[in-house]
């Protein structure tokens, strides 16, 4: 499973784009991007993914350059509710299930 | 139903206790889940079931032990637990992968909050 490297916290102000940047160095030629969002006290939710390239949703988008080392996480003017941890996560799935090993994630604090 | 729900929503228990979490899903997932998590560190997995069978068992102690009934249906089976058991339990449940080795995104619950005295 290839390690994940995120900024320990990140601080913004309501209204503003924020990226969050994850590297991840030996991802293989099957791993995905994922990345999950975690409120105090809930479960983590999955907010996108992708293999190569820019995704988007209506959350974030996702962009993740040619080699595939790193990725970034774009949240578009963040309000004082996307206040929370943000993990990126790297891996493939089997058949059955997958295997979803956390890094220690990105602490975003959004100020009024 | 794109739910997962847990219950209890918070447990405490002695060091002698036996105990049961659960958790229930009705998405047609084939893979459920139990994560362990800290205070302020990320979620840790525990057990993982496909298929009602269990597939990964993270080296947890025994005295946690995890029971999928069917395929809805995921139990952890507490006792003589430890006070540093304490902790916020997660389960979660997925598809298998969408196709290829696309990984299908794990819906969680809400969790039980755990205390050992």
């Amino acid at each position: 499973l290839a390690k994940t490297t995120q900024p320990i916290s990140m601080d913004s102000y309501e209204g503003q784009e924020v990226n969050i940047t994850c590297s991840h160095n030996n991802i293989a030629t099957n791993d995905y991007i994922t990345w999950y969002q975690q409120f105090p006290s809930q479960g983590p939710r999955f907010i996108i993914q992708g293999y190569k390239t820019k995704v988007t949703n209506e959350v974030a988008s996702l962009f993740i350059p040619a080699d595939r080392k790193s990725s970034t996480l774009s949240l578009p003017r963040v309000s004082l509710s996307d206040t929370a941890v943000y993990y990126c996560l790297v891996g493939a799935g089997n058949t059955g299930f997958q295997k979803l090993v956390f890094g220690t994630g990105t602490r975003l604090l959004v100020s009024p | 139903d794109t739910e997962v729900t847990q219950t209890p929503k918070h447990l405490v228990m002695g060091m002698t206790n036996k105990k049961s979490l659960k958790c229930e899903q009705h998405m047609g997932h084939r893979a459920m889940y139990w994560y362990k998590q800290k205070a302020k560190k990320p979620p840790e997995l525990m057990f993982v079931y496909s298929y009602e069978k269990l597939s990964i068992n993270e080296s947890v102690p025994s005295r946690f032990s995890p029971e999928c009934p069917n395929s809805s249906l995921l139990n952890l089976h507490l006792h003589a637990l430890q006070p540093e058991d304490s902790a916020l339990y997660l389960c979660a449940s997925s598809q298998g992968t969408h196709g290829g080795t696309r990984p299908a995104g794990q819906y969680f619950g809400p969790g039980t909050r755990l205390t050992v005295t």
